[in-house]
């Protein structure tokens, strides 16, 4: 079956613009994760989506990085004002519940100049 | 504050040798341990998952152990071929955490 998609796959921008990540979990996966990962580093935990629950937002780094999902479907990172510390690769995965065998996606590469 | 290392950072072996990867985490209170392997330029491919009950788990040529007491697991691969070359991510759900801690990896390179 289909897996995790992300779009776009690169995405360069100007400093200063907003952003927006868009994910496609594997279809009734309730459990949704934002990763980041900086040229030479490892992951870094974003947001988590369960379900209908509260989101765990722990990971994000400023007020500049929010995220939203519908229900068990597609969900969005959006980051406002972007700076050039926001250079990465993030990562999309999703998983049946929470804790369990995650997916991943391809990832999107973002540069900002 | 979980903190999870992999050592070697890099490994490169000539192809039909076995190796083994190793990981450590800092709390052992984990619910379990997964390996990825990323290729570059992809994202990252599960390999194998080992509730914090268990002690291994074996895929083909894959075998991860656990020792969650000592807060290590090792992954061994078996007579390996260039196409196992990738990076190495493990990673733990800390307790009741909602999030995977990676490592930083394992970059292994198989030769000819």
């Amino acid at each position: 079956g289909a897996g995790v998609s992300q779009s776009p796959s690169n995405k360069v921008t100007e400093k200063g613009k907003d952003v927006e990540l868009r994910c496609d979990p594997i279809s009734g996966h309730t459990a949704l994760y934002w990763y980041r990962q900086r040229l030479g580093q490892g992951l870094e935990f974003l947001i988590y989506f369960q379900g209908n629950s509260a989101p765990d937002k722990s990971g994000l780094p400023s007020d500049r990085f929010s995220a939203e999902r519908t229900g068990e479907s597609v969900s969005t990172l959006t980051i406002q004002r972007t700076q050039q510390e926001d250079s990465a690769v993030y990562l999309c995965a999703s998983s049946l519940i929470g804790q369990e065998t995650q997916y991943f996606g391809p990832g999107t590469r973002l540069l900002v100049l | 504050k979980q903190e999870v290392t992999q050592i070697p950072a890099a490994l490169s072996v000539p192809e039909g040798e076995n190796l083994v990867l190793n990981c450590s985490f800092t709390d052992s209170a984990i619910y379990n341990l997964q390996w990825f392997r990323q290729d570059p330029g992809k994202g990252l491919t599960s390999l194998l998952l080992i509730q914090s009950s268990q002690r291994e788990q074996t895929s083909g040529r894959l075998n991860a152990s656990l020792d969650k007491s000592s807060g290590r697991s090792t992954l061994y691969i078996a007579a390996s071929q260039p196409g196992d070359s990738a990076t190495y991510l493990c990673a733990v759900f800390t307790g009741t955490a909602s999030k995977l801690t990676f490592g930083t990896g394992t970059r292994l390179q198989v030769t000819l």
